[in-house]
């Protein structure tokens, strides 16, 4: 299995641009998250999906971050306009079910300039 | 409402020592407990979980954790650490019903040769 695939890996933006990070679950699982890492909050949970559908979004920070995932292999955390504050790395995971092991992608990382 | 604490921000021990690292939980019903680690420039890699059985779990790369209910802790420890396990260390919890995981702030190890 080739695991959870984010892209791109790095991603070098001004401020005010638009930003979309992608990700592609691993196959068959049916819940998906996006984190964010900075070293002052650490690993926070923005949204997760099950079945397609956005469960829970109240850790999304601001009206500019928005996330959709259209079918099942397939997810975007889009950031429109993108600040310097925005500036981290993005995580998605994957589970089957809720209540089984996440697994994380290798990341986005976001620099804001 | 669920939460886990990792009251060491740094642990550091001579390779060939045995390691802990702390992890303690708050859950209102059963918990299931979780490891990951994170070396520089990837993204979390499942070490080991606890959902129910034996207290003692055994992971990935000789790790191991103790499930200690009375003391609602999940150390995870080592006999024998090694340089390669120089990394960031995530425990997460999550309850019965509650689907997403709820990560400590993580611990960095730093083994020295």
């Amino acid at each position: 299995d080739a695991g959870v695939i984010q892209s791109p890996r790095h991603e070098v933006t001004e401020m005010g641009q638009e930003v979309t990070l992608r990700c592609k679950p691993i196959s068959g699982h049916d819940y998906l998250f996006w984190y964010r890492q900075t070293m002052m909050r650490g690993l926070e949970l923005l949204i997760y999906f099950n079945n397609n559908v956005p469960i829970d979004d109240s850790g999304m920070p601001e009206d500019r971050f928005s996330a959709k995932m259209p079918n099942a292999s397939f997810s975007t955390l889009k950031i429109q306009p993108s600040e310097p504050r925005d500036s981290a790395v993005y995580f998605c995971a994957s589970s089957l079910l809720g209540v089984e092991t996440q697994y994380f992608g290798p990341g986005t990382r976001l620099l804001v300039l | 409402a669920q939460s886990v604490a990792q009251p060491e921000d740094q642990v550091n021990v001579a390779e060939g020592n045995p390691l802990t690292v702390k992890c303690t939980y708050s859950v209102s019903g059963n918990p299931y407990l979780f490891w990951y680690v994170q070396y520089p420039n990837r993204g979390l890699q499942f070490l080991l979980k606890y959902i129910t059985g034996d207290n003692l779990v055994k992971g990935s790369y000789g790790f191991e954790a103790e499930f200690n209910k009375s003391q609602t802790s999940f150390h995870l420890k080592k006999p024998s650490a090694l340089v390669s396990d120089s990394a960031l260390y995530f425990c997460a919890v999550r309850d019965l019903g509650n689907t997403p995981l709820v990560f400590g702030k993580g611990t960095r190890l730093s083994v020295i040769a």
